[in-house]
C-alpha cells in the first residue's frame, strides 16, 4: 500500500527558512500528483496553503511556497514567524487522495 | 460565502452504522469541477482522507476502508452523506468535510481541498 510520508517533526528559528517535504514509499512525487499543503493548528480545521504544487491560495502571505525538489514535493517557509508553528500535511491525488503523516514544525 | 457543515450523532456504538451529513451553501454541488470530500483525524493523529462525490456522480473511497464507506449527495438539499459501516472504537474521530475542487488537464491539473468544515466529534464507545 502507497504511503506518503513527511518529517514527523521539524524546527526554525524566527525568521529563518525551512523546507518540509513529502514523498512516496515508492516511487517519485511528480505535478501529477497535484501536490497540497495544509497547514493546521490545535482544534481548528486545517486551513489551506499551497496547490497544483507551487499556488497559494488566496490570503497566504509569499513566505509559503511549494515546489518539487527531486522525488518530493516541498513546501518552503521564509523567514518563518512564530504562529507559523503548526502541523502541516500534504496531500497527493492519484485517482483518491492521501494524507502524509504531517509534520509539527517548531518555531524556536 | 462558502461554507460547509458537518452534522451527524456525536455519539455511537460499536458495530453500528454512522451517517454523517454536510450541508453545503455558497456554491452548487452541480457546478463542474467542485465536488465535497469526508476527512476525518482521531485524537492527536493524522488527518485521513476517506472520500469524494463530484458534480457528475464521480465517487472514490480510500482503500483501505472503502468497504465500509458510501458518499451520495441530494443537489437540490446541498448535502452530501457519508455512511461508515460496522464502527469501532478506533474510527472515533473529528470528521470534516470539505469543498475539493478537481480540474484534470492535458498538462496541468487541480485537486485540493479549498474550503473546510469546521468539524464534528464522533465517538465510538458502548
Amino acid at each position: 500500500q502507497t504511503v506518503v510520508t513527511q518529517e514527523p517533526s521539524f524546527s526554525v528559528s524566527p525568521g529563518g527558512t525551512v523546507t518540509l517535504t513529502c514523498g512516496l514509499s515508492s516511487g517519485s512525487v511528480s505535478t501529477s500528483y497535484y501536490p497540497s499543503w495544509y497547514q493546521q493548528t490545535p482544534g481548528q480545521a486545517p486551513r489551506t496553503l499551497i496547490y497544483s504544487t507551487n499556488t497559494r491560495s488566496s490570503g497566504v502571505p509569499d513566505r509559503f511556497s511549494g515546489s518539487i525538489l527531486g522525488n518530493k514535493a516541498a513546501l518552503t517557509i521564509t523567514g518563518a514567524q512564530a504562529d507559523d508553528e503548526s502541523d502541516y500535511y500534504c496531500v497527493l491525488y492519484m485517482g483518491s487522495a492521501l494524507f502524509g503523516g504531517g509534520t509539527k514544525l517548531t518555531v524556536l | 460565502q462558502v461554507t460547509l457543515k458537518e452534522s451527524g450523532p456525536v455519539l455511537v456504538k460499536p458495530t453500528e452504522t454512522l451517517t454523517l451529513t454536510c450541508t453545503v451553501s455558497g456554491f452548487s454541488l452541480s457546478n463542474a469541477r467542485m465536488g465535497v470530500s469526508w476527512i476525518r483525524q482521531p485524537p492527536g493523529k493524522a488527518l485521513e482522507w476517506l472520500a469524494h462525490i463530484f458534480s457528475n456522480d464521480e465517487k472514490s473511497y480510500s482503500t483501505s476502508l472503502k468497504s465500509r464507506l458510501t458518499i451520495s449527495k441530494d443537489t437540490s438539499k446541498s448535502q452530501v452523506v457519508l455512511t461508515m459501516t460496522n464502527m469501532d472504537p478506533v474510527d472515533t474521530a473529528t470528521y470534516y468535510c470539505a469543498r475539493t475542487t478537481m480540474y484534470r488537464g492535458y498538462s496541468y491539473g487541480i485537486y485540493y481541498f479549498d474550503y473546510w468544515g469546521q468539524g464534528t466529534l464522533v465517538t465510538v464507545s458502548s
